[in-house]
C-alpha cells in the first residue's frame, strides 16, 4: 500500500490567493483527518470525516477554511483567501474505523507558505 | 479526554534502551494510551497503544502502571534513526479530540 498521499508537498502563494490541498487516504479506510502543525500551536486537528461525511469541524479556524470529501478516495482542504498566518504544515491522516481513537496513518504533509 | 504530561527532552546513547515517561493521572477506565513519534519533517507515525496490560511490538514496549496513571515507552536498543519527537496521547474510542501535546524530543547520541 502506498500509504496516505498528499499533494502538493510544498506550496508557496501570495496573500489573498486560493489554496487547495489534496489527500488520498489509504484504500479501505473509513475515516479521514486534516491537521495543521505550527511551532506555536503544535499539531491541531482541523476536521474529521467518517464515511465521507464531516463529523467534527470544530477545529477549523474560520470561514476561510473549507474541506470536502466527495468520495472515499479523495479529500481537499481549501483556504480562500489565504493569509500569512495560515503558513504551516498540513497533514492528512486516515484510519480504518469510525472512531477517532483508532490508529491513524499520516501522510507526508504539505508545507504551505503564504507571503 | 485525559491530558498527558511528558518531559520536553531526553537524550539516550545509541544502543541503549530509551525509556520515555508519560503521566496521565486523570485517565478514565475506557481510555487507551497511544504513542506516536514524529521524525523531523515527516508525518507522525504510530508506535504502539494499550489499555491496561503491557504491550510489545516490533518497534517498542509499552509499560502501563497498575493504577494506569502513568506509562513508559521503551525503545529497547535506540538507534540514531529513533531521534524524533515522541507523543503520548490518551483517548477513548469515542473521544472528541486527538491532543498531541508538546511531546518529548528524544535525541539518540552516537
Amino acid at each position: 500500500d502506498a500509504g496516505v498521499i498528499q499533494s502538493p508537498r510544498h506550496e508557496v502563494t501570495e496573500m489573498g490567493q486560493e489554496v487547495t490541498l489534496r489527500c488520498k487516504p489509504i484504500s479501505g479506510h473509513n475515516s479521514l483527518f486534516w491537521y495543521r502543525q505550527t511551532m506555536m500551536r503544535g499539531l491541531e486537528l482541523l476536521i474529521y470525516f467518517n464515511n465521507n461525511v464531516p463529523i467534527d469541524d470544530s477545529g477549523m479556524p474560520e470561514d476561510r477554511f473549507s474541506a470536502k470529501m466527495p468520495n472515499a478516495s479523495f479529500s481537499t482542504l481549501k483556504i480562500q483567501p489565504s493569509e500569512p498566518r495560515d503558513s504551516a504544515v498540513y497533514f492528512c491522516a486516515s484510519s480504518l474505523s469510525r472512531y477517532k481513537g483508532d490508529t491513524q496513518y499520516f501522510g507526508p504533509g504539505t508545507r504551505l507558505t503564504v507571503l | 479526554d485525559a491530558k498527558t504530561t511528558q518531559p520536553p527532552s531526553m537524550d539516550c546513547a545509541e544502543g541503549r534502551a530509551a525509556n520515555l515517561p508519560c503521566n496521565h493521572s486523570t485517565i478514565s477506565g475506557n481510555e487507551y494510551v497511544y504513542w506516536y513519534r514524529q521524525i523531523h519533517s515527516q508525518g507522525p507515525q504510530y508506535i504502539i497503544h494499550g489499555l491496561k496490560n503491557n504491550e510489545t511490538n516490533e518497534m517498542a514496549s509499552l509499560i502501563i502502571t497498575e493504577d494506569r496513571k502513568s506509562s513508559t515507552l521503551i525503545l529497547p536498543h535506540a538507534t540514531l534513526r529513533d531521534t524524533a519527537v515522541y507523543y503520548c496521547i490518551v483517548l477513548s474510542n469515542t473521544g472528541n479530540q486527538f491532543y498531541f501535546g508538546t511531546g518529548t524530543s528524544l535525541t539518540v547520541i552516537p
